[in-house]
């Protein structure tokens, strides 16, 4: 089975750049969508795609995508912007695939 | 506007059984695969299971394989996730969610928590 690996916590200081990281053999060959999911609330797609921005999504929020590891970033990190953040791989070969989410706290 | 509105879910003994809706409104429902997702207390985001655009086709987790099945009624605009042989794990907040572009999770519904006790 395909495997996804993410840190367990991420911190980043307020108005500093956050990068998130999410590893998979050969990540770079498949699609890679990002959600951001906070206590009490629905999870919110905030990349598709690799690096496409659904509409509302702030352009603070970017992704990358190649080799084995795929990539959130978050420019300017607000207070707002602390919660879980989940990859999520789509390879049409595989089966539905998450990562085990990352804390991302802002100090 | 465009959204997913779950009900069902609840109290239920090991062993029984649960069924959970998620109707669909503001969009083509038929075009879209749809899936259901968990979230058990404390842990991360699980997938659970997926259903293709005409309900021909599903697939599901290994851990609920054989006891939970997924369907849908296009002519309803409605999601359904009927759960048998409940066990203690199975609790958690269900999610249903619709798959857009390259089958990302782009709405999702507010929750419905199972707990099985």
């Amino acid at each position: 089975s395909y495997e996804l690996t993410q840190p367990l916590s991420v911190s980043v200081a307020l108005g500093q750049t956050a990068r998130i990281t999410c590893g998979g053999n050969n990540i770079g060959d498949k699609r890679v969508h990002w959600y951001q999911h906070k206590p009490g609330q629905a999870p919110v797609l905030v990349i598709y795609g690799d690096d496409n921005r659904p509409s509302g999504i702030p352009d603070r929020f970017s992704g990358s995508n190649s080799g084995n590891t795929a990539t959130l970033t978050i420019s300017r990190a607000q207070a707002g912007d602390e919660a879980d953040y989940y990859c999520h791989v789509w390879d049409y070969r595989l089966p539905v695939v998450l990562g085990g989410g990352t804390r991302l706290t802002v100090l | 506007e465009v959204q997913l509105v779950q009900s069902g879910g609840g109290l239920v003994k090991p062993g029984g059984s649960l069924r959970l809706s998620c109707a669909a409104s503001g969009f083509d429902f038929g075009s879209y695969w749809m899936h259901w997702v968990r979230q058990a207390p404390g842990k991360g985001l699980v997938w659970v299971s997926n259903i293709n655009t005409d309900g021909s086709s599903s697939t599901s987790a290994d851990s609920v394989k054989g006891r939970f099945t997924i369907s849908r009624d296009n002519a309803r605009d409605t999601l359904y996730l009927q759960m048998d042989s409940l066990r203690a794990e199975d609790t958690a907040l269900y999610y249903c969610t619709r798959g857009g572009a390259y089958d990302a999770f782009d709405i999702w519904g507010q929750g419905t928590m199972v707990s099985v006790s």
